[in-house]
């Protein structure tokens, strides 16, 4: 699975949109880029995944460049609980339950 | 849907004793696995199981051993456990062939091993 890096930490202030950037430069055609995030003390929790195409859901928007080198999880309207450490992942779909996890973005939220 | 347990919450362990770790799932998922998470750091992988009577080493499995004899259970064995293996433990279960990529991690079990 391709490497990828993120940014150590970032400070979003609440109810503005937090924008987490992730670089996966090694990406491969049939690689799919996922993120979870991880609540203090808590098991990941999966918030979104895409190929090529920007995604929503009620969570998040990703927004994934045509190059597919880098993509950015958007939170719209960020809140106190959204205060975690989000993970990038890049895999393959037929990688089974095998995810690879790096260290992560941790993202404080604040009022 | 209770989704995905693990049992105990905490446990502290002197160095040499065995236990095992507990992780049930009543989505009927045929995908389950073990993670370890020690501080500051990312989950890695110890096992993982594609289905029952099928387990699979994944980056980190010495020390542990493990069984899927039904669906729904895939514990954890330490053998003989060792301070090095004080970590934060999840379980997590997911469907592929059903189209949902999603995992679905467990609280997770805090072990200290003194």
């Amino acid at each position: 699975d391709a490497k990828t890096t993120q940014p150590t930490s970032m400070d979003c202030a609440e109810g503005r949109a937090a924008n987490l950037p992730c670089n996966h430069s090694t990406i491969s055609g049939n690689e799919y880029v996922y993120w979870y995030r991880q609540i203090h003390s808590q098991g990941p929790q999966y918030i979104i995944h895409g190929l090529k195409n920007n995604e929503t859901n009620e969570m998040a928007s990703l927004i994934i460049t045509e190059d597919r080198k880098s993509s950015t999880l958007i939170l719209p309207h960020a809140t106190l609980r959204d205060t975690a450490v989000y993970y990038c992942i890049v895999r393959h779909n037929n990688a089974g339950n095998m995810l690879t996890f790096g260290g992560g973005t941790r993202l404080m939220v604040k009022p | 849907n209770a989704g995905v347990t693990q049992t105990p919450k905490f446990q502290v362990l002197k160095t040499g004793q065995s236990m095992t770790l507990q992780c049930a799932q009543d989505m009927n998922h045929e995908y389950m696995s073990w993670y370890r998470q020690d501080p500051g750091m990312g989950l890695r992988l110890i096992h993982y199981s594609v289905g029952a009577g099928i387990t699979d080493q994944g980056e980190v499995p010495n020390g542990y051993n493990v069984s899927r004899s039904t669906t729904e259970d895939f514990p954890l064995r330490l053998l003989s456990a060792a301070p090095s293996q004080t970590s934060v433990y999840f379980c997590a279960s997911s469907a592929p062939w059903t189209g949902d990529y999603e995992q679905y991690f467990g609280p997770g079990t805090r072990l200290t091993v003194t």
